[in-house]
């Protein structure tokens, strides 16, 4: 497999569930993250680990926790949710440019196709 | 303040001809990345082009190009020859220096008509 793997590709679940979301990526990358995207609104990132060490929590709920065993997979705990969290949550990676000016390296973020989450 | 601006909520064009989606941007730092990222109905963000703010020439890659203009704050991506499977979501975002996460805009719907 190549890139960036997201499973379950669709999840429903009531308020009182508990369940995982899980991200693979095999791009030899050190950093991954977590986004959300709901319907009108622009991406939402969640949480980013740089070399496995979470280095931003943007003020997201307690009700999702992030979990990151290793520098290939990724996982987003799940549990006591809310309708408006229904929403696509995509995972992504990169190589960390840490110490690079910005300007002069690429380093885009790979994708997952996502995580279609609804609440009920 | 927004961080990346499109301005553009939906576009059409015909098949075959050229579009352009506008971006504008605001930071302060003079080291940042430019990107555009397509995400079609299947909800996978597909990365297009990247612009970093040092390079002196317009990126392109194939049917893409990104019209950089860094004293306007601008970095819009030109779509030549459209085509049918162009028709997606289209977002921009930036990565400031020391290694920020990336911002996105709001995107713009790209509908291409035969």
């Amino acid at each position: 497999e190549t890139g960036v793997t997201q499973t379950p590709r669709h999840l429903v679940m009531g308020m009182t569930n508990k369940k995982s979301l899980k991200c693979e990526q095999h791009l030899g990358h050190n950093a991954m993250y977590w986004y959300k995207q709901s319907a009108k609104k622009p991406l939402e990132l969640m949480f980013v680990y740089n070399f496995k060490e979470q280095t931003e929590n943007n003020s997201v709920p307690s009700r999702f926790s992030p979990e990151c065993p290793n520098s290939s997979h990724l996982f987003l705990h799940l549990h006591t949710l809310q309708p408006e969290d229904s929403a696509l949550y995509l995972c992504a990676s990169s190589q960390d440019v840490r110490g690079y000016a910005l300007g002069k390296i690429q380093s885009p973020l790979h994708f997952g196709n996502g995580t279609r989450l609804t609440v009920t | 303040a927004q961080k990346i601006t499109q301005t553009q909520p939906g576009m059409f064009v015909q098949e075959k001809e050229a579009v352009t989606l506008d971006c504008t941007y605001d930071t302060s730092d003079q080291s940042y990345g430019l990107f555009w990222y397509k995400q079609p109905s299947s909800g996978e963000m597909i990365f297009l082009i990247y612009q970093g703010s040092y390079d002196e020439q317009n990126a392109t890659e194939g049917r893409y190009s990104l019209n950089f203009q860094k004293a306007r704050k601008s970095a819009n991506l030109v779509i030549s020859a459209s085509q049918l499977g162009d028709s997606a979501m289209y977002f921009c975002a930036m990565r400031e220096s020391g290694n920020t996460p990336l911002v996105f805009g709001k995107g713009t719907r790209l509908s291409v008509i035969a």
